[in-house]
């Protein structure tokens, strides 16, 4: 089983539309918890971090469920700039990051 | 924006050549990580550094070295380039705090022919 699990899609949505992604991990003792978007053959950046209180910034909410493992991210009224691969990551504690493969976002007219 | 830099960005070499792949940071960060991906997959930490002087192997076996003789400096080494060394080779720094971000560099595409 991999320690951070995506549904690696792709996900076909229009524009407008509301999507919604999931993961889960394994580590039960991780630290804290990211989305990180990657462009085509672009370096990771950073989402959002995502909180235990849950998490919003403009159209993307971020939510974390600590007793089920799960995380998951939301993204309203996409945009055709939002089609890219969201990378669930986990930090495991000392910096160690572990990342899901990723699901891929296309947004169309 | 992350101040984080790599250089080459694209490498073509011919197998048993010596390569080194530069990572530099001016933010400061003690902690600086080499990462590896092949297309559609998933990030695997292949070094990491606590600072100077300090180098750790990730969870991803490499044959490459890596050195930290300055804060701001995280040099990659690969002796005898082989095709089964082709990917692309991230570079990250963070600051020390579990919550801190960590920040890549735009990476180096190498292909070993």
């Amino acid at each position: 089983r991999k320690e951070v699990e995506q549904d690696p899609g792709p996900f076909n949505v229009p524009e407008g539309a509301t999507v919604a992604f999931n993961c889960t991990y394994s580590n039960s003792a991780s630290q804290s918890f990211f989305w990180y978007r990657q462009d085509c053959r672009k370096e990771p950046k950073l989402l959002m971090s995502v909180y235990s209180s849950g998490n919003e910034d403009g159209r993307f909410t971020a939510q974390l469920n600590r007793a089920s493992q799960y995380i998951s991210l939301l993204i309203r009224d996409s945009k055709l700039s939002d089609s890219a691969t969201y990378l669930c990551v986990v930090n495991e504690g000392f910096q160690k990051l572990v990342f899901g493969t990723g699901t891929r976002l296309l947004v169309s007219p | 924006e992350a101040d984080i830099y790599q250089t080459p960005r694209y490498l073509v070499i011919g197998t048993g050549k010596k390569i080194t792949l530069e990572c530099s940071q001016t933010m400061g960060h003690d902690k600086m990580y080499w990462y590896q991906q092949d297309p559609g997959m998933e990030l695997h930490l292949i070094h990491y550094s606590y600072g100077v002087n300090s180098t750790e192997k990730g969870d991803l076996s490499s044959e490459s070295t890596v050195s930290r003789i300055r804060t701001e400096h995280f040099p990659l080494t690969l002796e005898s380039a082989r095709p089964s060394h082709t990917s692309q080779y991230l570079c990250a720094s963070s600051g020390w705090q579990d919550t801190d971000t960590q920040y890549f560099g735009p990476g180096t595409r190498l292909t070993v022919l």
